[in-house]
């Protein structure tokens, strides 16, 4: 069964410093999507950054990188001078290619910036 | 832009009654989801359409049906509400064409069945 794992519950920081949050999946696809979805306090899932397997090169937003390993099937979120607003539950998410519309997801991990 | 919508935003319900969530779409896209939420987990898959007329079940269908007369609209349906239906349900939308696999999601709606 393909599974997506959050390790980390619960992490914070100060203000302006760097984040990353971790992720690994298993699977034994070869294609496949990987995704970052954020959940601030109003609950509206909002995607923060994706990646496509076949494609070796990290996938960069503005201040939001992943460190995307396929051998090790880790898929890490860097969030670098960190803002108050990205204070929100964070959730991994993986999609086979051929799949059957489904997302899988991992249980989310609640970052807390401080000021 | 609207994007996802949903109705009602938050709901009590007493156990054994029926309700219908509604979520409507602009975006023109083909494949629509219902997931429900629960602390501790990560989003589950509910059911899930791939046009209009169409719909699948997903992981977790038990006690819960669709309808998807309309492209733009998908409707999600608690025929008796128990207890354990207690959750925030998440509509999304997507293209999935290519590489447009993105699932654009709706605010969320709050259920709470006593």
């Amino acid at each position: 069964a393909q599974t997506v794992t959050q390790s980390q519950p619960e992490m914070s920081v100060q203000e302006a410093e760097t984040v990353t949050l971790s992720c690994t999946y298993d699977t034994s696809e070869n294609n496949y999507y990987l995704f970052w979805y954020k959940q601030p306090p109003s609950r509206q899932m909002i995607l923060v950054i994706r990646q496509e397997a076949y494609k070796q090169q990290n996938a960069t937003e503005n201040r939001f990188s992943v460190n995307f390993q396929k051998a090790a099937k880790s898929f890490s979120l860097k969030i670098s001078d960190s803002q108050l607003g990205d204070t929100a539950m964070y959730f991994c998410a993986f999609k086979p290619m051929d799949s059957n519309y489904q997302l899988i997801w991992g249980a989310g991990t609640k970052l807390i910036i401080k000021p | 832009n609207a994007g996802v919508t949903q109705t009602p935003k938050f709901r009590v319900l007493k156990t054994g009654q029926s309700m219908t969530l509604l979520c409507a779409q602009d975006m023109n896209h083909e494949y629509m989801y219902w997931y429900r939420q629960d602390p501790g987990m990560g989003l589950r898959l509910i059911h899930y359409s791939v046009g209009e007329g169409t719909t699948a079940k997903g992981e977790v269908p038990d006690g819960y049906n669709v309808s998807r007369l309309k492209k733009q609209n998908f409707l999600l349906g608690l025929e008796s509400a128990a207890p354990s239906q207690t959750s925030v349900y998440f509509c999304a939308s997507s293209i999935l064409a290519g590489t447009q696999e993105t699932q654009y999601f709706g605010p969320g709606t709050r259920l709470l069945v006593l």
